[in-house]
């Protein structure tokens, strides 16, 4: 049972443009969300986070969006740069518990 | 200087045997995880430990026994190794066990049993 999809194996973006990485979620407790970036042979990193009280977290060149009633989030990069090359993984918790679900990831590639 | 490493970074080994992998943090926290991503991509927590308690043990056969000599260390041993066991494990560490205290990864174990 996946309550943490990311449809979208891959992306492809300009350099310089936007890059919009999606996440949805099936489970109504969870209350915290984040990002994490993956990049080969690395373990993931600690991106940008969001708790359900807010709909928008930004940090820099990365927003976060949260649409509770929708039951998804997205990162947004902008602009967009090669060095932002990397998988992305969602993750959310709450509920109770600390337990991180994460998503399957989406390769983002930024073309230069 | 790394936050969260661990060793060995590649695994290679035969079917039945007994392997360790071992995982060091340095940033004073008191929560450590190992987290399994299998080929499908998934990442998923195995085990957590606080202060060298155990408190997440998820649905993972016996043969994994995870042991922590000190909150700063989280070891895992594998007995009589699998042909789905080849994965890359990945330990974390957090601050506590707060949902919003963020997770730091090591750059994972790549075991492949043969």
């Amino acid at each position: 049972d996946q309550q943490v999809k990311q449809n979208s194996p891959s992306l492809s973006v300009q350099e310089g443009r936007i890059s919009i990485l999606n996440c949805d979620y099936t489970n109504s407790m969870f209350d915290y969300f984040l990002w994490y970036k993956k990049y080969p042979a690395e373990g993931p990193t600690f991106l940008i986070s969001i708790s359900s009280i807010k709909d928008k977290n930004e940090d820099g060149r990365f927003t976060v969006f949260l649409n509770k009633s929708a039951k998804h989030l997205s990162l947004h990069i902008v602009p967009s740069q090669p060095g932002d090359s990397a998988v992305y993984f969602c993750a959310a918790s709450g509920g109770g518990t600390y337990k991180y679900i994460f998503g399957t990831g989406t390769r983002l590639k930024v073309l230069a | 200087d790394t936050a969260v490493s661990q060793t060995p970074k590649y695994l290679v080994t035969q079917m039945g045997n007994d392997k360790s992998i071992k995982c060091e943090q340095n940033l004073g926290h008191d929560t450590m995880y190992w987290y399994k991503q299998d080929s499908k991509k998934f990442l998923k927590i195995m085990f957590s430990y606080n202060n060298k308690e155990l408190i997440i043990n998820e649905t993972v056969p016996n043969r994994f026994s995870p042991k922590s000599p000190d909150k700063a260390h989280l070891n895992l041993h594998i007995n009589s190794l699998e042909l789905g066991d080849s994965a890359v494990y990945f330990c974390a560490s957090s601050q506590d066990t707060s949902f919003q205290e963020t997770q730091y990864f090591g750059p994972g174990t790549r075991l492949l049993v043969l």
